[in-house]
């Protein structure tokens, strides 16, 4: 099953406005990423917070998390149409060390639509 | 710096006919290699990943194999396509915690 689940599944605001979303995740974690992805485009990295780190931001981005509620959330503030994109959650559990390899999984994301 | 190439960008194959995707990354040395798919709407799955030359650790069950020739080549193959394999296919590399990914293949099987 999924281990991070984002919602709202879909979001549409108009530019200017700020857009949150949120990922709930269903076992312990060695750090949270949050992904990018233009429409049938690769994924794109933005911002990693690990499972000490409460808030942590990049630009116009802000990335909570919430142990113990097992939840994070992605702010963008000042939303632009460029913006508009589908947003990941991803998780590296904290077993998932076999071989050396950190292996992510993914939620099914948020699709941004951010109007001009 | 680093660069992930994928290719094709777009197949369209028929059923029963073989498959092969390959991915390759410039700029780093011994990453660790993934191949992910991507069904409509949907999050990632991961479908196979590599720490090494030869090394290969599937996550699911499927009709499809990896292969990682050299340190920095990792192709996705079938020897024969179901309708179920269509998908978006993403390569991805790391050296740590994050993930970069490549520009994907859209695959379909009709």
């Amino acid at each position: 099953s999924q281990q991070g689940e984002e919602d709202p599944q879909a979001l549409s605001i108009q530019e200017g406005e700020n857009a949150t979303m949120n990922c709930s995740y269903k076992t312990s974690i060695n750090n949270l990423q949050w992904y990018r992805q233009n429409s049938g485009r690769g994924l794109v990295h933005l911002i990693l917070i690990r499972s000490n780190e409460r808030e942590k931001h990049s630009g116009r981005l802000r990335v909570t998390l919430d142990t113990s509620k097992k939840s994070s959330s992605l702010l963008i503030t000042a939303s632009r149409a460029a913006d508009t994109a589908s947003y990941f959650c991803a998780t590296v559990l904290n077993f998932q060390t076999q071989g050396g390899s950190e292996k992510l999984v993914f939620g099914k994301g948020t699709k941004l639509t951010v109007n001009p | 710096s680093q660069t992930i190439h994928q290719w094709p960008a777009t197949l369209v194959q028929p059923v029963g006919s073989p498959l092969s995707l390959e991915c390759t990354v410039e700029g780093t040395s011994n990453p660790n290699l993934y191949w992910y798919r991507q069904a409509a709407g949907r999050g990632l799955q991961l479908l196979f990943y590599s720490v090494g030359i030869g090394q290969i650790s599937s996550e699911v069950p499927q009709n499809l194999s990896a292969s990682r020739p050299q340190d920095r080549q990792f192709i996705l193959s079938s020897k024969k396509l179901l309708l179920s394999d269509s998908g978006f296919y993403l390569c991805a590399w790391s050296v740590g915690a994050e993930q970069f990914f490549g520009p994907g293949t859209r695959l379909t099987v009709l």
